[in-house]
């Protein structure tokens, strides 16, 4: 079984302020990890993911997330907020065992909020 | 590259009626699609797996004859909500697994209200 926490349903930081949005996983196999960002009334957007490579993946709009194996974590991360970056994030995670299912299991979200 | 519509945005109907809901993939092909439902400030809840040219996969709870997916070609994909009841709004939300199959790219999602 697969399993992702977001431990925090909300997160304020101020504008021009390191942002980092937590998330911890489990899965029985390698995993596949993926960041999206919700607005209001709209669908997911992808940011980034981790699949194998470089633990320190760079996605869109200046966003980036470390994977750390030890920790099972990937963390989100922006060096300097918007105010444009408030939305719903979501972390979800894939278990690459080979059974070949491509269901992901998302986190509860967390809300980030970026006061100016 | 990657982007799946989604149609209609929003859709109200009369209780005991059927509403459908179109899924594509714009630009690119997808053998696999996913049907999802979210809820107020709540995460979102898987409902089905659709894939090309074979019956959908559904999560356990989820009435398969209330919720009739249909994936007829490789880059379209129907749910349709049958006699559908007030307690069936909610926020419908398809996506399309990319052709690397490692990514799922995400439609901007169909409100449904049910009077």
């Amino acid at each position: 079984a697969q399993s992702v926490a977001q431990p925090e349903d909300q997160v304020n930081v101020a504008e021009g302020n390191p942002l980092t949005v937590k998330c911890t996983y489990s899965v029985s196999g390698n995993p596949y990890l993926f960041w999206y960002v919700q607005y209001p009334n709209r669908g997911l957007q992808f940011l980034l993911k981790y699949i194998t490579g470089d633990n320190l993946v760079k996605g869109s709009y200046g966003f980036e997330a470390e994977f750390n194996k030890s920790q099972t974590s990937f963390h989100l991360k922006k060096p300097s907020a918007l105010v444009s970056d408030s939305a719903l994030y979501f972390c979800a995670v894939r278990d690459d065992s080979g059974a070949g299912s491509y269901q992901l299991t998302f986190g509860k979200g967390t809300k980030l909020s970026v006061i100016p | 590259g990657a982007v799946v519509s989604q149609h209609p945005s929003r859709v109200i109907c009369k209780s005991g009626t059927s509403v459908k809901i179109e899924c594509r993939s714009l630009d690119f092909q997808a053998t696999t699609m996913f049907w999802y439902r979210q809820f107020p400030k709540k995460s979102l809840m898987l409902m089905a797996t659709s894939n090309e040219g074979s019956k959908a996969t559904y999560e356990q709870g989820v009435e398969k004859d209330k919720f009739l997916i249909n994936h007829a070609s490789l880059t379209l994909s129907t749910l349709t909500v049958t006699s559908a009841h007030p307690e069936d709004s909610s926020f419908y939300i398809c996506s399309a697994l990319g052709q690397l199959q490692e990514t799922q790219y995400f439609g901007p999602g169909t409100r449904l209200l049910v009077l």
